[in-house]
């Protein structure tokens, strides 16, 4: 299968613990997208990198949140004492760098907060 | 600020019938306008893409259409399956924005037989 994988698929953790999620994006794709989906509505922007640069943060809930792509090819988002209201489907998405390109989402991570 | 707004919230249509859904955005300077299909816990799927100067967009039983001018765009579904029923997303690209993504909150259309 190529194209963007995510894992896990799902998560439940306990408030207050740290989560991580990885990303695989499409092989050549250059840019790589974090979205967050609550229940009934659309994807929200969180932040996106090309490569390994990460050119948008403004955007992530808090600064519980953060994203890496080390190496310019997988991407982790990282939640650190996780709240109820984090609860929620975490996207991600690649894209050539091109304007208007294509963005290809991955099946998601749930994240369920108890 | 950038909004997607989509509507009906929801729809239940039976198997055979065609359905309509809408969307409105005051996204600016306008890109591209994209609808996607979402199944149930999964990710959103690329139905469409259009551009300023393209009025019409078919994929199958899907027709797309856009008034740039207006700022409206809708989704045509013909001769509906139970397998059309998900969740159906307008998004719209602004230029310049680094491919970012404005997304409406979705129609959920739901096929019955």
């Amino acid at each position: 299968d190529t194209g963007v994988s995510q894992n896990p698929r799902h998560k439940i953790t306990k408030r207050g613990q740290n989560v991580t999620f990885r990303c695989d994006p499409i092989s050549e794709h250059n840019r790589l997208y974090w979205y967050r989906q609550t229940l009934g509505q659309g994807p929200e922007f969180l932040t996106y990198f090309q490569n390994e640069a990460q050119l948008e943060k403004s955007r992530l809930l808090s600064d519980r949140f953060s994203a890496e792509r080390p190496k310019g090819s997988f991407s982790t988002l990282e939640i650190q004492r996780t709240e109820q209201g984090d609860s929620a489907m975490y996207l991600c998405a690649s894209s050539l760098p091109a304007g208007g390109n294509e963005q290809y989402f991955g099946p998601g991570t749930r994240l369920t907060v108890t | 600020k950038n909004q997607v707004e989509q509507s009906p919230q929801s729809l239940i249509i039976l198997e055979g019938k065609n359905c309509t859904l809408q969307c409105n955005y005051t996204v600016s300077p306008f890109s591209n306008l994209r609808w996607y299909k979402q199944d149930t816990g999964r990710g959103p799927v690329s139905l469409t893409i259009m551009t300023f100067s393209e009025n019409t967009k078919s994929n199958g039983r899907y027709t797309a259409t856009l008034d740039a001018d207006t700022k409206q765009s809708s989704l045509h579904i013909t001769a509906s399956q139970l397998s059309d029923s998900a969740s159906y997303i307008c998004v719209v690209s602004a230029k310049n924005a680094g491919n970012m993504l404005t997304f409406g909150g979705g129609t959920r259309l739901m096929v019955k037989p």
